[in-house]
């Protein structure tokens, strides 16, 4: 089964920052993999969808990279906002047919 | 488009009740997934439905959960009978062709069974 870890589990920064969200698996044999962004008592939403033959995805100030051979994933947020706190979550999908959640990183933009 | 409408957003109730939730997926929307989020576990996949066939059901629980899709426009998740460890949100998401698609979720439904 895959497992996904994220790295940190919680993050602080002020505003303007650029930051780095880190995500890890241990089965590289997927076909893609997205980043999600869950607000508090809130659905998660889309952010990138990143193919497994691709290296890198942009959204106007987020990047995902994709490394598969060595199972990692990072989300790249540029200029930070207060706006982008929420709970960032990264999910590859594999031969198992599904998207296999990390736990997430808990992201605090202060203003 | 409204997106995914789930109900309710919140339930109570007692163990060994009877719990029913509902979820109307994105029109046009061909797979249909159930969820489950707490504390410990994250999220994990219960089934996913394509063209209204139950296609993955290996991650539901026990016999008491149970789910259908009637149609391409309702499903139900329903638990029976409940106990407080089901306590969780339950969040329903669709896609346009399946699994490996983009995901788009609902606001989900904060279950508490005491």
């Amino acid at each position: 089964k895959q497992e996904v870890t994220q790295i940190p589990a919680a993050l602080s920064v002020p505003e303007g920052e650029n930051l780095v969200l880190n995500c890890s698996f241990t089965d590289s044999a997927i076909y893609n993999l997205q980043w999600f962004r869950q607000d508090p008592g809130k659905g998660l939403t889309s952010l990138l969808l990143i193919q497994s033959s691709q290296r890198e995805q942009t959204s106007g100030r987020l990047n995902a990279s994709l490394d598969k051979s060595s199972g990692r994933s990072t989300l790249y947020i540029a200029a930070s906002q207060p706006g982008d706190s929420a709970t960032y979550l990264c999910a590859p999908f594999n031969t198992g047919n599904q998207f296999y959640f990390g736990t997430g990183t808990s992201l605090t933009v202060i203003p | 488009d409204a997106g995914v409408i789930q109900s309710p957003r919140h339930e109570v109730t007692e163990m060994g009740q009877e719990v029913t939730l509902r979820c109307k997926p994105i029109s046009g929307h061909n797979s249909l997934f159930w969820y489950r989020q707490t504390m410990m576990r994250g999220l994990e996949l219960l089934i996913y439905f394509n063209n209204n066939v139950p296609i993955d059901d290996s991650g539901m629980p026990e016999d008491r959960f149970s789910a259908k899709m009637p149609n391409a426009s309702f499903s139900t998740l329903k638990i029976q009978p409940s106990e407080p460890r089901d306590s969780a949100v339950y969040f329903c998401a669709s896609s346009e062709t399946g699994p490996v698609e983009k995901l788009f979720f609902g606001s989900g439904t904060q279950l508490s069974v005491l």
